[in-house]
């Protein structure tokens, strides 16, 4: 298993601004994945993030938007870039240590007015 | 706190009955699926696994099968418990793609004593 820890938990933020989340697992993980769930709805992956490599996109994301850190094998960051109401999501760091099963964080509820 | 699932379709069972709630999934390939429960304001929760070389599964109180034929997922729940409200989601993995997990749509639990 794996223990995942994100901040900020939640946060209001204004149009037109950015906000970085982190992302800390309690061991060394190959992958780790960054998911959006927007209000009433299922997750969608952003992008898969491995250390020491450009992070891989998923059809509809661009790093400009969520330029993705990962710097090491236990911790990485997204940022969401010039936010719009729409980005209103709560943002949910994974991993898969085992290859398979992912583990969540608790996410992230980003509220942006 | 809010809830994640104000879009997503509803089971309501009686506290006692038992629970199934059904998934289809889209990619033939998929060989690996997961069933998550979501509780409002926390991340996904793993409950079961089942691979594509088999046609059902048990864990505690849950059960998974399996339909490759038409594509299909069902978690069954036995005496379903208060404990149990929340929001369900399938997730099949596809190895060729990177071992990343599509989810489904989601559906609301509601347990009523």
């Amino acid at each position: 298993s794996a223990v995942i820890s994100q901040k900020p938990s939640r946060d209001i933020c204004q149009r037109g601004t950015s906000l970085t989340i982190q992302c800390q697992v309690d061991s060394q993980v190959t992958m780790m994945f960054w998911y959006r769930q927007q209000p009433g709805q299922s997750l969608t992956l952003i992008a898969t993030a491995n250390q020491g490599s450009e992070a891989t996109y998923e059809s509809g994301f661009v790093i400009d938007k969520f330029p993705i850190s990962r710097p090491n094998l236990t911790f990485s960051t997204l940022t969401v870039s010039n936010m719009s109401p729409e980005d209103s999501s709560i943002y949910l760091c994974s991993v898969a240590p085992n290859t398979g099963e992912l583990f969540f964080g608790e996410g992230s509820r980003l509220t942006v007015l | 706190g809010e809830s994640v699932g104000l879009h997503l379709p509803t089971l309501s069972v009686q506290e006692g009955d038992n629970s199934i709630i059904n998934c289809a999934y889209s990619n033939s390939a998929s060989d690996y699926f997961i069933w998550y429960k979501q509780e409002s304001g926390k991340g996904p929760q793993f409950i079961i696994d089942i691979r594509s070389n088999m046609d059902k599964r048990q864990g505690q109180r849950v059960t998974v099968l399996l339909n490759k034929t038409v594509k299909h997922l069902s978690l069954q729940i036995a005496a379903t418990q208060p404990g149990d409200s929340a929001v369900y989601f399938c997730a099949e993995n596809i190895a060729e793609y990177g071992n990343k997990l599509v989810f489904g749509a989601g559906t609301i639990l509601r347990v009523k004593s």
